[in-house]
């Protein structure tokens, strides 16, 4: 059973295109969030939800929107995308807001943008 | 500069040896350090947390903060080819979830 899934592991596209990511978790938690790795292995936070609410918004240009149905799923979609844009995006979880100290992360979408 | 630093090595060792992965940061109000294990083409996953200055031991692993001199520590006792990872350091930015990685250090043990 994979606590944090995202689908799809791998994302091939081409600039200009839209696409979207989405992640799914199965532990129960109330807050989630999307993380950006770069090529340097630089991970940065995105976005976090608590309970379906937006909790942080790290300054990500407005291509990219999450969107969050519920409290187990968080998915991320991107307009327009850019070459800048190719990285791997992982998606998390924590048990609660105050709890980020304890991430489960998914496998990662690795995103190429042609 | 950045929040947390941390040399991005590549980092190789022999199979037995003790391993030292090292991080600096600069915001004093840090109080949460994590170290996460990320195998290829995996996700990192949570190793080790502590809460302000001190050791916490696991197994093999050490995880040390000083908070004097800004400095985050992780040694790994007795190394094996299956520590074979990249190693990250993190801290927690208040309590509205915002963790902050070093870059993370690339650790091959050879056998």
């Amino acid at each position: 059973d994979t606590a944090v899934s995202q689908t799809p592991k791998y994302l091939v596209t081409q600039m200009g295109n839209d696409k979207s990511i989405k992640c799914e978790q199965n532990l129960g938690h109330d807050t989630m969030y999307w993380y950006k790795q770069d090529s340097k292995k630089f991970l940065k936070i995105m976005f976090s939800y608590n309970n379906k609410e937006l909790i942080i918004n790290e300054t990500v240009p407005n291509r990219f929107s999450p969107k969050s149905p519920d409290k187990a799923h968080l998915n991320l979609h991107i307009n327009s995308l850019e070459l800048g844009d190719s990285a791997v995006y992982f998606c998390a979880s924590s048990p609660r807001q105050g709890a980020a100290e304890k991430l489960f992360f998914g496998s990662g979408t690795q995103l190429s943008v042609l | 500069q950045k929040e947390v630093e941390q040399d991005p090595g590549p980092l190789s060792v022999p199979e037995g040896a003790i391993v030292s992965l090292n991080c600096t940061y600069s915001n004093s109000a840090f109080q949460y350090f994590m170290w996460y294990r990320q195998y290829s083409r995996k996700g990192p996953e949570l190793l080790m947390y502590t809460y302000s200055s001190g050791n916490k031991e696991d197994g093999r692993f050490t995880a040390q903060v000083d908070k004097s001199s800004k400095y985050i520590s992780l040694f790994i006792r007795d190394s094996q080819p299956s520590d074979s990872a990249t190693y990250l350091c993190a801290t927690l930015y208040n309590q509205g979830g915002k963790l902050i990685f070093g870059q993370g250090t690339e650790l091959s043990v050879k056998p």
